[in-house]
């Protein structure tokens, strides 16, 4: 089965700083790649996703990149704030099946 | 429009027990998923169902759970029998019918199960 992996599994950058997550997948047949942000005591939140047709997203400060040969995402925060703060977990999809998730980054942004 | 209804937010029980855990999906959305999350872990799959159907329960445990989704009302997992080990945040999600149906899930706030 699909393994997803996130690295490193806790990150704190100073507000205004730049965060990147990066989250690594097995499976080549995956093509759909979300992110999904968790803050305390909610249920996760699709935040931006990308499509293994697609190198690259961008959303106001967040972007995703995409590295299909190296089986590699990454989410990249610019100019953190605190509401910044919270678990974020990357997800792999193969059709037809569910998402595959990791096991979650805690970013933590030091006003 | 309301968003994906999850109850109880807490529910505790004692060894033995049953444990009921209800969701509403988003209005107009058919399929329904529910994930398993434990401190320091990730969103474990567990069940994928869509109406009166279970597609894929490769991560449910083989033994003292059960989901549904009926005709009408909300979809059901159930855990028969709780130990403490089940003492986990369990997530329910759906997504819209249609192409890339279970791609994007919007997901509710989870009902954390506590077995003293």
């Amino acid at each position: 089965g699909e393994n997803v992996e996130q690295h490193p599994s806790t990150l704190s950058v100073q507000e205004g700083d730049s965060a990147v997550i990066k989250c690594t997948y097995s499976d080549s047949a995956s093509n759909y790649f979300p992110w999904y942000k968790q803050e305390l005591g909610k249920g996760p939140q699709l935040i931006i996703d990308i499509r293994s047709n697609v190198g690259e997203k961008k959303d106001q400060r967040i972007a995703v990149t995409l590295n299909k040969t190296a089986k590699h995402f990454s989410l990249h925060i610019t100019e953190t704030q605190p509401e910044d703060s919270a678990v974020y977990f990357c997800a792999t999809h193969r059709p037809p099946s569910k998402l595959t998730f990791g096991k979650g980054i805690t970013l933590s942004v030091r006003p | 429009n309301a968003g994906v209804m999850q109850n109880p937010r807490h529910l505790v029980r004692r060894r033995g027990q049953e444990a009921r855990l209800r969701c509403s999906p988003m209005k107009g959305h058919s399929h329904v998923y529910w994930y398993r999350q434990l401190p320091e872990e990730g969103l474990k799959f567990m069940v994928y169902l869509q109406k009166e159907n279970i597609i894929d329960e490769s991560g449910m445990p083989k033994e003292r759970f059960s989901a549904e989704f009926p005709k009408e009302g909300p979809s059901i997992l159930r855990i028969q029998q709780v130990v403490r080990g089940d003492s986990a945040a369990y997530f329910c999600a759906s997504s819209p019918t249609g192409q890339g149906a279970s791609e994007k899930l919007f997901f509710g706030s989870g009902t954390q199960l506590s077995v003293l």
